[in-house]
């Protein structure tokens, strides 16, 4: 059972340019959050996509923005790139369609991308 | 806004020894979820031990067990019989019972073990 995998594992990129960010959701899982993680801070959330539409959004502009594919895979967008978006972004997925507000449903993380700013 | 904090940027253990992690947080919600997760330098978090604030007993699990005080906000979290294999960064995360979307991490703690 292939976990949650992301790609690409490293990327550099200059100052004002585009990147996008790819996550495979991990077998059975519908939901994929996706975070920010700086250099010696802990992950921050970005935002949440379920059925196709993001569902909730952390403190990030809109240069940031996402997509999720029927297969329920998922893009990271992030546009006009500064150098303090370098940065460890994780995805992570889980299965929302039991969640209920009392029910658990456990958030499994890739390997991350690091992205390079120059 | 809920907040975690992990006051010590950096432990040593002795192998086999047993080290305690800090971890408080701030919400003024009743009802939530606490997390450690474990960070190796492959850079994938996993999960170590999950604690339902509306449970009293202690979760344990394994060589891994945390103390959790919900009127001091504090969810330390106890490694006992110290491996190698435990050296990274762990991280202490809230989430609220009623949104599971958002997830509040620590600055974190990197853990070293002397063998």
């Amino acid at each position: 059972d292939a976990g949650v995998t992301q790609s690409p594992t490293h990327l550099i990129k200059t100052r004002g340019q585009q990147v996008t960010l790819r996550c495979s959701p991990k077998s059975g899982h519908d939901t994929v959050s996706w975070y920010q993680q700086a250099l010696g801070q802990g992950p921050q959330f970005i935002f949440q996509y379920y059925e196709e539409e993001e569902r909730q959004r952390g403190n990030f502009p809109d240069r940031f923005s996402g997509h999720q594919y029927p297969n329920y895979s998922s893009e990271l967008n992030v546009n006009a790139l500064l150098l303090g978006d370098s940065a460890l972004y994780l995805c992570a997925s889980s299965f929302r369609a039991l969640a209920g507000v009392f029910s658990y449903n456990e958030q499994f993380f890739g390997p991350g991308t690091r992205l390079t700013v120059l | 806004a809920q907040t975690v904090t992990q006051s010590q940027p950096e432990m040593s253990v002795q192998e086999a020894e047993t080290v305690t992690l800090s971890c408080t947080y701030d919400t003024s919600e009743s009802d939530y979820y606490l997390f450690w997760y474990k960070q190796p330098p492959s850079r994938q978090m996993i999960l170590v031990i999950r604690q339902e604030a509306y449970k009293q007993q202690n979760a344990t699990e394994n060589r891994f067990s945390v103390n959790f005080q919900k009127a001091a906000k504090s969810f330390s979290l106890k490694i006992s019989d110290s491996q190698l294999g435990d050296a990274a960064m762990y991280f202490c995360a809230y989430r609220s019972l009623y949104n599971n979307n958002d997830m509040r991490f620590g600055a974190g703690t990197r853990l070293t073990v002397k063998p």
